[in-house]
């Protein structure tokens, strides 16, 4: 059963940059997608874009667009979001999460455990 | 873009049902999964397009989605149940998938 480990906690300073990373353990993403997930402080879940690694193709929600960079590395089976310009209020927690590429339709059916992110001065 | 609704808190006694809705425009022809979220643990897919339950999940845990509200229904509540839950579809109009505001179920 494959798992999707993230990296580690990180603290940046406001106007800065965060890349966070999203391995496939026990196997590979194969024809799945994997999209970024945070969830603010006392807030709910917020999807922010995501990519199908197997032919590299991303997807931004438009409030991330000018800022998120989601890159894949097929032969290490990692995923990478970018963050830049941080402000205080991208303090959150992140997720990695595989849906499938069927359609829109499709459930996020694996996650990661999650990275903090916090954006402090 | 489209909103869900859902109520920010369910109480339930233990062995009780909990029913925790979801409102959104015509929802009933969306198909809708459920997450759920224990705090410092990754999120859990409970439920799958409307009422699938995947590999794992107890059938206590079941789903129904029509009109303008979906229902994550949890029978023979258990104490190992409270958490958040979401509600989750795609919407064709932005190509985005939303999110509810999730439900706080606490067990009595």
């Amino acid at each position: 059963q494959v798992q999707l480990v993230q990296s580690g906690a990180e603290v940046k300073k406001p106007g800065s940059s965060v890349k966070v990373s999203c391995k496939a353990s026990g196997g590979t993403f194969g024809g799945y997608g994997i999209t970024w997930v945070r969830q603010a402080p006392g807030q709910g879940l917020e999807c922010m874009g995501g990519i199908i690694p197997l032919f590299g193709t991303t997807n931004y929600a438009q409030k991330f667009q000018d800022r998120m960079t989601i890159t894949a590395d097929e032969s290490t089976s990692v995923v990478y979001m970018e963050l830049t310009s941080l402000r205080y209020e991208d303090t959150a927690l992140y997720y990695c999460a595989r849906v499938g590429t069927g359609g829109g339709t499709d459930a996020f059916d694996i996650w990661g455990q999650g990275t903090v992110v916090t954006v402090s001065s | 873009s489209y909103v869900l609704t859902q109520t920010p808190s369910v109480s339930v006694a233990p062995g009780k049902t909990a029913r925790i809705p979801c409102g959104g425009n015509n929802i009933g022809s969306k198909s809708v999964h459920w997450y759920q979220l224990k705090t410092g643990q990754a999120p859990v897919l409970v439920i799958f397009y409307d009422s699938d339950r995947p590999a794992g999940i107890p059938e206590r845990f079941s789903g129904s989605n029509s009109g303008n509200t979906a229902t994550l229904t949890i029978s023979r509540v258990e104490a190992g149940d409270e958490a958040d839950y979401y509600c989750q579809v795609w919407d064709s109009n932005s190509d985005q998938r939303v999110f509810g505001g999730g439900t706080k179920v606490t067990v009595l």
